[in-house]
Order: structure tokens, then sequence, then C-alpha cells
């Protein structure tokens, strides 16, 4: 069964730290690792995709990896400001063009 | 670039009533159109796919009786709750992509849905 698995659900980190969140995907043929970030009420806006023969790529402060072969991702947050509590989704997409969305992690950024 | 909108943002409509949702691609032409509907704390669920000018694919489970899509043009896209009930409250997302072949989906800002 497809599905995407996201770790830590929450997490609450003090302003200026660095965070990393992690994800594990099931889903086959596999094509490429999106990560996401959710305001509440707000649609996803897109951070990183990288291609399953990519292994980092890089956004600003936002930095994703992907490993293929242990089928795990992870998206690091350097110096974190307030305006970065959100959800953060990772997003497997297989070679049919399907979508599978993990639940997300809910960072909360405190001063 | 890349900006797709939806209206309304919110609407509060009475059980057995329908509401018309729309999603616009402002600054591209969008071949494929995606709905989601996404409930509290849960992921974006795939509702259905729409290609302009031919009839949408909906995923498994999805009523296309009930959950109406048009997808009259490349920059338009509407989805129509009809008779709406509470359990269909929830916070509706499109997305479209930017041409055929591009890995990127462009999403909406959304629309809640309360139905009382």
């Amino acid at each position: 069964k497809n599905q995407v698995e996201q770790s830590p659900q929450s997490l609450i980190i003090l302003e200026r730290k660095n965070c990393t969140l992690q994800c594990n995907y099931t889903v086959s043929p596999f094509s490429n690792l999106r990560w996401y970030k959710q305001d509440t009420g707000r649609g996803p806006v897109s951070l990183t995709i990288m291609t399953f023969s990519e292994n980092t790529k890089s956004n600003g402060r936002y930095t994703a990896t992907l490993d293929a072969d242990t089928k795990q991702s992870s998206l690091h947050i350097t110096a974190s400001q307030l305006s970065d509590s959100a959800s953060y989704i990772c997003v497997a997409g297989g070679s049919q063009g399907n979508l599978i969305f993990g639940k997300g992690t809910k960072l909360s950024v405190k001063p | 670039g890349a900006v797709v909108s939806q209206h309304p943002s919110w609407v509060i409509c009475k059980s057995g009533t329908s509401v018309k949702i729309e999603c616009r691609s402002l600054d591209f032409q969008a071949t494929t159109m995606f709905w989601y509907r996404q409930f509290p704390k849960q992921s974006l669920m795939l509702m259905a796919t729409s290609n302009e000018g031919s009839k949408a694919t909906y995923e498994q489970g999805v009523e296309k009786d009930k959950f109406l899509i048009n997808h009259a043009s490349l920059t338009l896209s509407t989805l129509t709750v009809t008779s709406a009930h509470p359990e269909d409250s929830s916070f509706y997302i499109c997305s479209a992509i930017n041409g055929q072949g591009s890995y990127e989906q462009y999403f909406g800002p959304g629309t809640r849905l309360t139905v009382t």
C-alpha cells in the first residue's frame, strides 16, 4: 500500500534553533519527493521537489535530503523564525503522476 | 508566477443546498487541475482530477454525482457540492499543473466549507 509516514507529529522549538523533520515513504513506482509548507487555513506551498536521482535540494533555510534506497527523506530548517510555524507536509510522487500525502509535522517556533 | 486562486475562501450553507467553489490559474494555463479535501489534522485527500474539456476522473469512494467538477477552460475549474450535508464540511483545496509533464503542482489557498 502506498503511504507516507512523518515524524514527529508535532514539534516545538525556540527561535533561531535548527530542526529536522523526517519522512518515510512506501510508494511504488516512485518518481519524486516533495516538501510543502502549509499555514493554518491555507493551501500548501512548495518548498522542494527532488526526483529519485537527487540526494539533496535547498531552498533558502530549508534543505531536503532523499535516500531512495531506504525510502527516507528529511527536511532541515536552519535558524528558525517565528514565521516558520506551520505544518510541513511530505509528499511522495509516483511515476503515474499520483501524489501520496503525509499527515504533516506541526512545527511551532517560540520566541 | 504560477498563482492559483480559489473563491470563496469560506462559505457557510444550510444542509440540502448546493455550493460552488471556483479554482483559477491566474498567470498560466492549467491543463490539469486537482481537487482535494482536508479534514482537521489529516492529510490532503485527492478527490478528483480534471482535464480541460473532458470529464473528471474521480478517486474511489468519491461520489461523482455529489461532487460535480467542471473544467471548462484552461484557467478555470469548478467544484459543486450538491445537496450538502454536515459531513461535507471540510477544507477544499485545488491545485493546477502548468503544462504536461511538469512535476510542480501549484495549490490554491483553499475554501473552508461549513454545512449547518
